[in-house]
């Protein structure tokens, strides 16, 4: 079983909707929760950062975290077709840059 | 600006050939490291550099090696590649080992035939 779990879509939504992206995972150990942003032919650019549980809110994004259920999701509100991108989970499990990637969820916002 | 470069972009190249692809920030960033990305498994650290001349394993550093000979430097080498190291490669660098936003180079696409 992998430690992150990622649906890799492709999930297609109109332009406006609100957008639902998730990640599961195994270990109780991660503490640090990120949400990478990548566009074709482009690397990873970070989106949000959360510590352990709880909300965080950048504009038309959400970032929330459930520790108990090891669950961690991605709203973004008023989708946009320049939304469109694959949309990367990556976790830590201490003060350390060794990141463990999800798979990578395909959006796509049609005009 | 900012950047992470990678160099080349694009390679094909065959079996044994051995090859280097750069990467190169100018962030003044200690840690740096290389990731290669492949369909249904996301990415994954190859190897990773903490400051220069210092080098560690990743989770999939077989078949490959690298060298942190200057801060701004850290080179990737496939001393014999083969194909199952066809793959979409990142160098990514951050300021500390620390949890830090990493930042990601353009990517090199490798084809092994």
């Amino acid at each position: 079983q992998k430690e992150v779990e990622q649906d890799p879509g492709p999930l297609s939504v109109p332009e406006g909707a609100i957008v639902s992206l998730n990640c599961t995972y195994s270990n109780s150990a991660f503490q640090y929760f990120m949400w990478y942003r990548q566009y074709s032919r482009k690397g990873p650019e970070l989106l949000m950062y959360t510590y352990s549980s709880g909300n965080k809110e950048d504009g038309r994004f959400t970032a929330q975290v459930d520790k108990s259920s090891k669950y961690i999701s991605l709203f973004i509100r008023d989708s946009q077709p320049s939304d469109s991108a694959t949309y990367l989970c990556a976790m830590s499990k201490g003060a350390t840059n060794k990141l463990i990637f999800g798979t990578g969820t395909l959006l796509a916002v049609q005009p | 600006e900012a950047q992470v470069t990678q160099n080349p972009r694009y390679l094909i190249t065959v079996t044994g050939k051995k090859l280097t692809v750069t990467c190169s920030q100018n962030m003044n960033h200690e840690y740096m490291s290389w990731y290669r990305q492949d369909p249904g498994l996301g990415l994954r650290q190859i190897y990773y550099s903490m400051n220069v001349e210092v080098t560690d394993k990743g989770d999939v550093p077989e078949g490959y090696k690298v060298s942190r000979k200057e801060k701004r430097n850290f080179p990737l080498i496939l001393e014999s590649p083969s194909p199952n190291q066809t793959s979409l490669y990142f160098c990514a660098s951050s300021l500390s080992s620390g949890v830090e936003t990493q930042y990601f180079g353009p990517g090199t696409r490798l084809l092994v035939l």
